[in-house]
């Protein structure tokens, strides 16, 4: 299967302040990558559908302002939580695609814990 | 609405076999894929099934009846590291771009 990775892996910040979290394709060129945030003993919520060249997609009751998408490339795609708030604290999880019928690829995830 | 049901929970021994289940109600229909993820870690890709039938890769397999909106996870000759969660999640086309809608997943706990 195809690679995806994410740095980084596990970051703790204090309250207030902005993280970033990269998500790379690394053997294909990704048209979509998803954003996921995942609590403990429960599925994956999508925040987010990130298009090259495009704004982000995001579902309903996301905070658009507060969770920043950015997709600059094939193969890049980063997620900045703002002023973040230890309510933010969570596992977020990144996946890639070809194409819009293609199989997701998971990144490993980023364990965020705010302080 | 949108939702996938698949049991919360199952146990078996090593060596048995398991189905794990999922009904799904959704738009835009294009797929059931299967994602094993364990504990800390990042779900990995199982099986996909587009069309009825049963689809086969090692010991897991994995059906599909878009006429009963139904599809399973079949786990063979049980090992201990099979202890994880498993997703069903339905590719869904609505929309633009598409996405996959993700069950609550079904915790495998399986004992020596």
């Amino acid at each position: 299967g195809a690679v995806v990775s994410q740095h980084p892996s596990r970051v703790i910040c204090k309250s207030g302040t902005s993280v970033k979290i990269e998500c790379r394709s690394l053997d294909f060129q990704a048209t979509t990558m998803f954003w996921y945030r995942q609590f403990p003993k429960q599925s994956l919520m999508l925040m987010a559908t990130s298009n090259e060249g495009s704004k982000a997609t995001y579902e309903q009751g996301v905070e658009k302002d507060k969770f920043l998408i950015n997709h600059a490339s094939l193969t890049l795609s980063t997620l900045t939580v703002t002023s973040a708030h230890p309510e933010d604290s969570s596992f977020y999880i990144c996946s890639a695609r070809l194409g819009p019928t293609d199989t997701q690829y998971f990144g490993p995830g980023t364990r965020l814990t705010v302080l | 609405g949108q939702s996938l049901e698949q049991p919360s929970e199952v146990t078996a021994v090593e060596g048995a076999i398991v189905q794990i289940n999922c009904t799904y109600q959704t738009s835009g229909f294009y797929g059931l894929s299967w994602y094993q993820q364990h504990d800390g870690g990042a779900p990995t890709f199982l099986s996909y099934n587009a069309l009825d039938g049963l689809e086969e890769t090692g010991r897991f397999s994995s059906f599909l009846s878009r006429s009963d909106s139904y599809g399973y996870l079949l786990l063979q000759e049980l090992q201990m590291k099979d202890s994880a969660s498993y997703f069903c999640a339905v590719r869904s086309l609505s929309g633009n771009t598409g996405k996959l809608i993700f069950g609550q997943g079904t915790t495998l706990q399986v004992k020596p």
